[in-house]
């Protein structure tokens, strides 16, 4: 069965610092990992996907994400954090056939960026 | 650009009333889920829905819950008996295939508070 988790449950930057919100997952077979960001009182909106191919995946708002399958890891980055960028980020894993097609969210990280 | 609506947005009711929140998938999509977000904590599967029957339920999705599509439009998600504990956002998604190359879009949510 596939799972994902998420290190540090809150994680502060300056404006203009590098973001980085850590990922692991678990999954017995290749691995299709997302990151989703919800901003308050919103919705789920997609910031990257990785299925297969290159393992650096570039995604919406500046935002990329490094599959490496020797650490188990999807880790989200951003050179320059804004502040717009405050909000809370899930990481997330399909199963696939082997534990249902249902995607797994990790525990949330909530991103606070400070001026 | 398609996306996928639910309504209401905000639905207070009373312990022990039925609620029914509603949800429009993308018009092509075929498969559809239904997941739960209590206050805080991590977005959880609920359910999943192929061809007019549940393909997966998770532990929460108890006999209090289910799903119908009535219509070729809507996809709704039933709770009978409401408790306190089903205060949450309930996200409805669709994606065109099973697989977990096919992303899954996400609905921006129906606020349930049970009172």
């Amino acid at each position: 069965a596939q799972s994902v988790t998420q290190l540090g449950s809150h994680v502060s930057v300056s404006e203009g610092a590098l973001v980085l919100l850590r990922c692991n997952y678990s999954s017995s077979v290749p691995p299709y990992l997302f990151w989703y960001v919800q901003y308050p009182n919103q919705g789920l909106q997609l910031l990257l996907k990785y299925t297969t191919g290159a393992t650096l995946v570039k995604g919406i708002n500046g935002f990329e994400a490094e599959f490496k399958k020797s650490e188990t890891s999807f880790h989200l980055t951003k050179p320059s954090a804004h502040m717009s960028d405050a909000a809370e980020y899930f990481c997330a894993v399909r199963g696939d056939y082997t534990g249902g097609f249902k995607t797994i969210f990790g525990a949330g990280t909530r991103l606070f960026v400070k001026a | 650009e398609p996306e996928v609506t639910q309504t209401p947005s905000h639905q207070v009711t009373q312990m022990g009333q039925e609620v029914i929140l509603r949800c429009v998938p993308i018009s092509n999509h075929l498969y559809f889920y239904w997941y739960r977000q209590i206050l805080g904590q991590k977005v959880e599967f609920l359910v999943s829905f192929y061809n007019n029957e549940i393909s997966e339920k998770s532990e929460i999705f108890d006999d209090q819950f289910s799903v119908e599509r009535p219509d070729g439009s809507n996809f709704t998600l039933k709770i009978r008996s409401t408790k306190l504990e089903d205060s949450a956002m309930y996200f409805c998604a669709s994606s065109t295939g099973q697989g977990g190359t096919n992303e899954q879009f996400f609905g921006p949510g129906t606020r349930l508070t049970v009172l």
